[in-house]
């Protein structure tokens, strides 16, 4: 079964500092993975997604993350952090296996906290 | 182009009550998921949906929870009796495709509370 697992469940860094969140992933088979962010009382939007080309990913708002299938990790990075990037931020994985359902299995999330 | 849309947005019942939880997928979209989220937790899978058919159902709880997508209107999550521990987030994504890797694109959510 897939799982994955975000390191830090709250994270706060300066305004136009790195923002880094860690994500990591169990699976037998290098999965699609995916960023989604979620701020207050609204639904989730996608930031960006790995399915099988380039390593590192961009997805917008400036955020990237590179996929490493040495350290089975996605982690989600943006150079300088703005005050409206506060929010909080899952990661997810479905199955790469052809025919079956691509339920999304999440994380726990990340709360990001910006401050000037 | 209307994105997902999910309806109520707040809903409260008492225990016992019933609750019924709306979704319409986006335009062209056929392939519905539903998800929970518990507070201070990530979302949880419940169901896959695809028009007249439930393709996955592996995160339903195995009483009281059902969901259909009719060949014509929204879907429904529907819970009967509920229970102080059903109080969450649901959340309702549509998607293209049902193969992975497609982007599923989530509604607002339906917060349900119960009395």
């Amino acid at each position: 079964a897939q799982s994955v697992t975000q390191l830090g469940s709250h994270v706060s860094v300066s305004e136009g500092a790195l923002v880094l969140l860690r994500c990591n992933y169990s699976s037998s088979v290098p999965p699609y993975l995916f960023w989604y962010v979620q701020y207050p009382n609204q639904g989730l939007q996608l930031l960006l997604k790995y399915t099988s080309a380039a390593t590192l990913v961009k997805g917008i708002n400036g955020f990237e993350a590179e996929f490493k299938k040495s350290e089975t990790s996605f982690h989600l990075t943006k150079p300088s952090a703005h005050m409206s990037d506060a929010a909080e931020y899952f990661c997810a994985v479905s199955d790469r296996v052809a025919g079956t359902a691509s339920k999304l299995t999440f994380g726990t999330g990340t709360r990001l906290q910006v401050t000037l | 182009n209307a994105g997902v849309m999910q309806n109520p947005r707040h809903l409260v019942r008492r225990r016992g009550q019933e609750a019924r939880l709306r979704c319409s997928p986006m335009k062209g979209h056929s392939h519905v998921y539903w998800y929970r989220q518990l507070p201070e937790e990530g979302l949880k899978f419940m169901v896959y949906l695809q028009k007249e058919n439930i393709i996955d159902e592996s995160g339903m709880p195995k009483e009281r929870f059902s969901a259909e997508f009719p060949k014509e209107g929204p879907s429904i999550l529907r819970i009967q009796q509920v229970v102080r521990g059903d109080s969450a987030a649901y959340f309702c994504a549509s998607s293209s495709s049902g193969s992975g890797g497609y982007e599923q694109y989530f509604g607002p959510g339906t917060r349900l509370t119960v009395t």
